[in-house]
C-alpha cells in the first residue's frame, strides 16, 4: 500500500477563497482523522471518521470549516472562506480498528492563506 | 480528559550520547502511549507505542521508552545518537477503547544532534 495519500502537498491561495484539501486513507483502515498543525497550537484533532461516518468534530474551529467521507477511500476538509490564521500543515491519517493500532500520517498539506 | 506534557521544547545531544526526550501523560482511563517522529517537511512516523504489554517498548531506529505508571511517565530514550535522529519528537496518548483511536499529542520536542 501506498501510505496515505494527501493533495495537494502545498497551497497557497487567497483570503476568501475557498480550499479543499484531500485524503485517501489506506485501503481496509477505517478511522480516518484529519489534524492541524501550527507553530501556536501543536498538533490538534479536527474531526475524525468511523466508517466514513464523523463521530468526533469538536475539533473544528469554525463553520467556516467542514469536512466529508463520501465513500471509505477518500475524504476532504473544505474551508470557505479561508483567512490568514487557517494558514498550517493539515495532516490526514488513518488507522485500523480502535485501540492498540497505530495511526498512520500522510505527508500533510501545507497551506498559506495571505 | 487525557492530556500528555513534554517536558523541553528543544533537546541538544551530541552524537554518540544517550537521548532523553521525556513525556507525562495524564488519563483516566489505562493508556495507549506512543511515540511519533516528524522529519522536516514530512509526515508523522512511529517510533513505537505501548499498550499495556511489557511496560519497556523497544521501537524503530534504536529507541526505546519505559511506561511507568507510579510517575505517569512514558520517557523516550537512545543509547547513543546519531545525527539522522535530528528531528522533532511527538508524545501522544490515545483514549480508546470508546473514542476510536484519535491521537492527544503533546506539543513536541525538537532534537538536535551535534558533532
Amino acid at each position: 500500500d501506498a501510505g496515505v495519500i494527501q493533495s495537494p502537498r502545498h497551497e497557497v491561495t487567497e483570503m476568501g477563497q475557498e480550499v479543499t484539501l484531500r485524503c485517501k486513507p489506506i485501503s481496509g483502515h477505517d478511522y480516518l482523522f484529519w489534524y492541524r498543525q501550527t507553530m501556536m497550537r501543536g498538533l490538534e484533532l479536527l474531526i475524525y471518521f468511523n466508517n466514513n461516518v464523523p463521530i468526533d468534530d469538536s475539533g473544528m474551529p469554525e463553520d467556516r470549516f467542514s469536512a466529508k467521507m463520501p465513500n471509505a477511500s477518500f475524504s476532504t476538509l473544505k474551508i470557505q472562506p479561508s483567512e490568514p490564521r487557517d494558514s498550517a500543515v493539515y495532516f490526514c491519517a488513518s488507522s485500523f480498528r480502535q485501540g492498540s493500532t497505530e495511526a498512520f500520517f500522510g505527508q500533510g498539506t501545507r497551506l498559506t492563506v495571505v | 480528559a487525557q492530556s500528555v506534557t513534554q517536558l523541553g521544547s528543544h533537546v541538544s545531544v551530541s552524537e554518540g550520547a544517550l537521548v532523553l526526550l521525556r513525556c507525562n501523560y495524564s488519563s483516566s482511563v489505562p493508556p495507549y502511549l506512543f511515540w511519533y517522529v516528524q522529519y522536516p517537511n514530512q509526515g508523522l512516523q512511529l517510533l513505537l507505542k505501548y499498550t499495556s504489554a511489557a511496560t519497556l517498548v523497544k521501537g524503530i531506529n534504536g529507541f526505546e521508552a519505559e511506561f511507568k505508571k507510579s510517575e505517569t511517565s512514558f520517557h523516550l530514550t537512545k543509547p547513543s545518537a546519531h545525527m539522522s535522529d535530528a528531528a522533532e519528537y511527538f508524545c501522544a496518548v490515545s483514549d480508546s477503547p470508546g473514542g476510536g483511536n484519535k491521537l492527544t499529542f503533546g506539543t513536541g520536542t525538537q532534537l538536535k544532534v551535534e558533532l
